[in-house]
């Protein structure tokens, strides 16, 4: 299994343009989420879904748009980059829905720099 | 929103010495989780503490959950350079996981 994979590893982008994070994860989980990480706040949930179909917001979903039309991918679309957006993203997936003895996987991440 | 507050921001140790983190809430938590992320690298799940006042070890790691479920501690015997890196804890909150801050660990050899 390659588990959770996510394209690109870096990229830079201008003010108001608009990309596609990619997440796919090998594994049949059920449960997928992404995260952004910045200098001294830890990770904090952008959008998760519990399913294929199913997607909800996390704690800073502005900005942001996911979707989910299969259990293998969830991709995060940033719909016009700005500087505040800069930041390394990780996607996650846990076999069931997040609870005791579920543990969540997490790809390599995505290192982004908007200009 | 729901957060765990995580002490230490910054701890930065001679080699051999012992670390803590910890990770307090203002709620009762059915269960908290631990991360280690390496420089550079993704986060890695270490453990999951579910019962109060609960104890597992892992070699040098030590993880200690609450008698009242707010809070949980992680303990490092003799740090050593494999050691640096930052260590999360995680709770649990609806159908969201929700990360500490972070302690960031640098071991000076």
């Amino acid at each position: 299994n390659a588990g959770v994979t996510q394209t690109p590893k870096f990229q830079v982008l201008k003010t108001g343009q608009s990309m596609t994070l990619q997440c796919a994860q090998d594994m049949n989980h059920e449960y997928m989420s992404w995260y952004r990480q910045d200098p001294g706040m830890g990770l904090r949930l952008i959008h998760y879904s519990v399913g294929a179909g199913i997607t909800d917001q996390g704690e800073v979903p502005n900005g942001y748009n996911v979707s989910r039309s299969t259990t293998e991918d969830f991709p995060l679309r940033l719909l016009s980059a700005a500087p505040s957006q800069t930041s390394v993203y990780f996607c996650a997936s846990t076999r069931g829905r997040v609870g005791p003895q579920e543990t969540q996987y997490f790809g390599p991440g995505t290192r982004l720099l908007v200009l | 929103g729901q957060q765990v507050m995580q002490i230490p921001q910054y701890q930065h140790v001679q080699e051999g010495e012992d670390f803590t983190t910890y990770c307090n809430s203002s709620t009762t938590l059915s269960n908290i989780q631990w991360y280690k992320q390496r420089p550079g690298g993704h986060p890695v799940f270490l453990i999951q503490l579910v019962k109060s006042g609960e104890v597992k070890k892992q070699k040098r790691l030590t993880f200690q959950f609450g008698e009242a479920k707010k809070n949980s501690s992680l303990h490092i015997t003799a740090t050593q350079t494999t050691d640096v890196g930052t260590y999360f804890c995680a709770e649990e909150y609806g159908n969201k996981l929700v990360f500490g801050a972070g302690t960031i660990l640098r071991v000076k050899s």
